[in-house]
């Protein structure tokens, strides 16, 4: 959906480097969150915010740290990355209490 | 552990066949069932989606069938089609948050 961006769309790094990978969305809603995609895993949900003062944990958030700037601004990072963060990243959102989330195009990261 | 289990993992459907792909789940809380379609390249994006209150809907030629005793729900594709083509995740909805399916990989021949 081209109203949820995220930059870069790809990126390797090396283990124990810190990288941040960054959503912005223009379609004025409250809720963000992070997702990560495996093989056979499906998504799981790393970071989830309902608004610029409430950051929440989702089930996978050991290694990873969120920001939210702004409304329209969530960033993922990875403070010292290791090859098992290798995976495709999605950002999402949604508004308020309405359960239809919005995802962007995803960041492939690869770790070496 | 995964609260939503999907199956099969991967699917392929003759053009004009019926694609089925099945999801089970535990907890009863849940309270909204999305089906997400992803191409390559591509973020899911919510295809068709029901609560636990009604058994079946209907979208065109996608259908969610829901079983509320047995706890498991399912993606009906009628007639096939090579545009159907994709990865389509089942999601279960509780407090605010999202617990995904696996992924079913899909491939209609033409």
């Amino acid at each position: 959906d081209a109203d949820v961006t995220q930059t870069p769309r790809n990126r390797i790094t090396k283990t124990g480097k810190r990288i941040m990978l960054e959503c912005s969305q223009t379609k004025g809603h409250d809720r963000m969150y992070w997702y990560r995609q495996d093989p056979g895993l499906g998504l799981q949900l790393i970071y989830y915010s309902f608004d610029v003062k409430d950051i929440n944990k989702g089930e996978i958030s050991d290694g990873y740290s969120v920001s939210r700037q702004a409304q329209a601004k969530f960033s993922l990072s990875l403070e010292s990355a290791i090859p098992n963060q290798t995976a495709l990243y999605f950002c999402a959102t949604s508004e308020g209490a309405k359960e239809t989330q919005y995802f962007g195009p995803g960041t492939r990261l690869l770790v070496l | 552990q995964q609260q939503v289990k999907q199956s099969p993992q991967s699917l392929i459907v003759q053009k004009g066949g019926i694609s089925i792909i099945n999801c089970a789940y535990e907890n009863t809380a849940f309270d909204y069932f999305p089906w997400y379609q992803q191409f390559p390249g591509k973020g899911p994006a919510l295809l068709i989606a029901i609560r636990p209150d009604v058994s079946e809907k209907k979208e065109g030629r996608f259908t969610i069938s829901f079983n509320k005793s047995a706890k498991q729900f399912s993606l009906h594709i009628m007639d096939s089609q090579p545009g159907d083509s994709a990865t389509y995740f089942c999601a279960a909805h509780n407090f605010n948050k999202f617990y995904f399916g696996s992924g079913t990989k899909l491939n209609v021949k033409p």
